[in-house]
């Protein structure tokens, strides 16, 4: 099955500075990889995806790049701002009739003002 | 965005009392439905997936017979946890996806279950 292994765990960046987040998938079927950002004690909010047959996208100052062919996926948050601070998920699917995502383990990114 | 609901949202119960904890799509019908655990400071892991109509279908490690699974309706899945110890309070959150192929899963916002 899908392994997603995200890092760094924790991350720290001063206001203002960029934070970037990778994510390595195992299974090559994987088309489909969403990122969450999940506040203490809510729910997992989606924030930007990508399908496999796109290479990078953007959304304002948030931005995802994939890498099919080494299995890679990044995040990366420019200007970043105190409301940016919660943990962050990656993950990964493939089309099947399962469809089940599978999380990386999260990052922790905290902005210093 | 499509809506879905969880109901309660928090729990508190005695060891060996059993949980019922509802999943619901409110504007859109749901023919799959997820159902994540989480520990605290830890990812989500995937429970099972609840089909409409069939049974569901567990991950690895997860016992179907303690974590009763059912999806009724293309609106209601239901998670029972059976006979629940304090190992099992834990952050659980279902989700849902629209029919036709789409993508896009929808969060509940969870419930907190805490045994006691």
């Amino acid at each position: 099955g899908e392994n997603v292994e995200q890092h760094p765990s924790t991350l720290s960046v001063q206001e203002g500075d960029s934070a970037v987040i990778k994510c390595t998938y195992s299974d090559s079927a994987s088309n489909y990889f969403p990122w969450y950002k999940q506040e203490l004690g809510k729910r997992p909010q989606l924030i930007i995806d990508i399908r496999s047959n796109v290479g990078e996208k953007k959304d304002q100052r948030i931005a995802v790049t994939l890498n099919k062919t080494a299995k890679h996926f990044s995040l990366h948050i420019t200007e970043t701002q105190p409301e940016d601070s919660a943990v962050y998920f990656c993950a990964a699917r493939a089309y099947s009739s399962a469809s089940k995502i599978i999380f990386g383990s999260g990052t922790r990114l905290s902005i210093r003002p | 965005g499509a809506v879905v609901s969880q109901h309660p949202s928090w729990v508190i119960c005695k060891s060996g009392t059993s949980v019922k904890i509802e999943c619901r799509s409110l504007d859109f019908q749901a023919t799959t439905m997820f159902w994540y655990r989480q520990f605290p400071k830890q990812s989500l892991m995937l429970m099972a997936t609840s089909n409409e109509g069939s049974k569901a279908t567990y991950e690895q490690g997860v016992e179907k017979d303690k974590f009763l699974i059912n999806h009724a309706s293309l609106t209601l899945s239901t998670l029972t946890v059976t006979s629940a110890h304090p190992e099992d309070s834990s952050f659980y959150i279902c989700s849902a996806r629209t029919s036709g192929g789409q993508e896009t899963q929808y969060f509940g916002p969870g419930t907190r279950l805490l045994v006691l």
